[in-house]
């Protein structure tokens, strides 16, 4: 089973700030099978990221997904007040075939 | 435009089944899969197995393995998720989401339902 960690567990940033999410796979992932969420409160996940650098349909250009092998980056290049959420990334490998990260919970400083 | 309508709020006993619905509309579901993850109160996103638009082949998470059931009403563009013998620990929010085929299996997942609760209480 690949295990997906993520890091920092917290983030605390102010707007207008650069934010840098980690995801590191405890085996390696194709970079076509790494994608990023983002799940506001209360709210259904969204796609932020897919095939590890291909933002979705809709997604702002200051977020950008980056890495390869085990070691995987989302980063949020001038943080708005709507980005302050929960993120997580997920694979897509072998049994079990889908995996998510526990999460980063980025809030405003 | 693509939608994702899940069904009501369940409150059950332990030792029940629940069977949470997934109304899909705006694309042709021939090409994608629809996978059901949980989030349990205060937690992350755990994923539950996923069934083929295509074919009606089914992929189920391990832990879940012989409590869970995938299926399809293609009369009326509904996916069903039964999950039995609940226990207090199956209380969560249920999401349906729908991810492209590649080759078969969906690889992330573009367009989500609104969540379902499921409380597990004596």
């Amino acid at each position: 089973e690949i295990v997906l960690t993520q890091s920092p567990g917290t983030l605390s940033l102010s707007p207008g700030e650069r934010a840098t999410l980690s995801c590191r796979a405890s085996q390696s992932v194709s970079s076509n099978y790494l994608a990023w969420y983002q799940q506001k409160s209360g709210q259904a996940p969204r796609l932020l990221i897919y095939g590890a650098s291909s933002r979705a349909t809709g997604i702002p250009d200051r977020f950008s997904g980056t890495g390869s092998g085990t070691d995987f980056t989302l980063t949020i290049s001038r943080l708005e007040p709507e980005d302050f959420a929960v993120y997580y990334c997920q694979q897509f490998g072998s049994s079990p075939s889908i995996t998510f990260g526990q999460g980063t919970r980025l809030e405003i400083k | 435009q693509v939608q994702l309508v899940q069904s009501g709020a369940e409150v059950k006993k332990p030792g029940a089944s629940v069977k949470v619905s997934c109304k899909a509309s705006g694309y042709s579901s021939t090409s994608y899969a629809l996978t059901w993850v949980r989030q349990a109160p205060g937690q992350g996103l755990e994923w539950m197995g996923w069934i083929s638009g295509y074919n009606g082949n089914t992929n189920y998470a391990q832990n879940l393995q012989g409590r869970v059931t995938m299926t399809t009403d293609t009369s009326t563009s509904t996916d069903y998720m039964e999950l039995r013998s609940l226990r207090s620990d199956d209380t969560a929010v249920y999401y349906c989401a729908r991810g492209l085929l590649w080759f078969g299996e969906p690889r992330y997942f573009d367009y989500w339902g609104q969540g379902t609760l499921v409380t597990v209480s004596s």
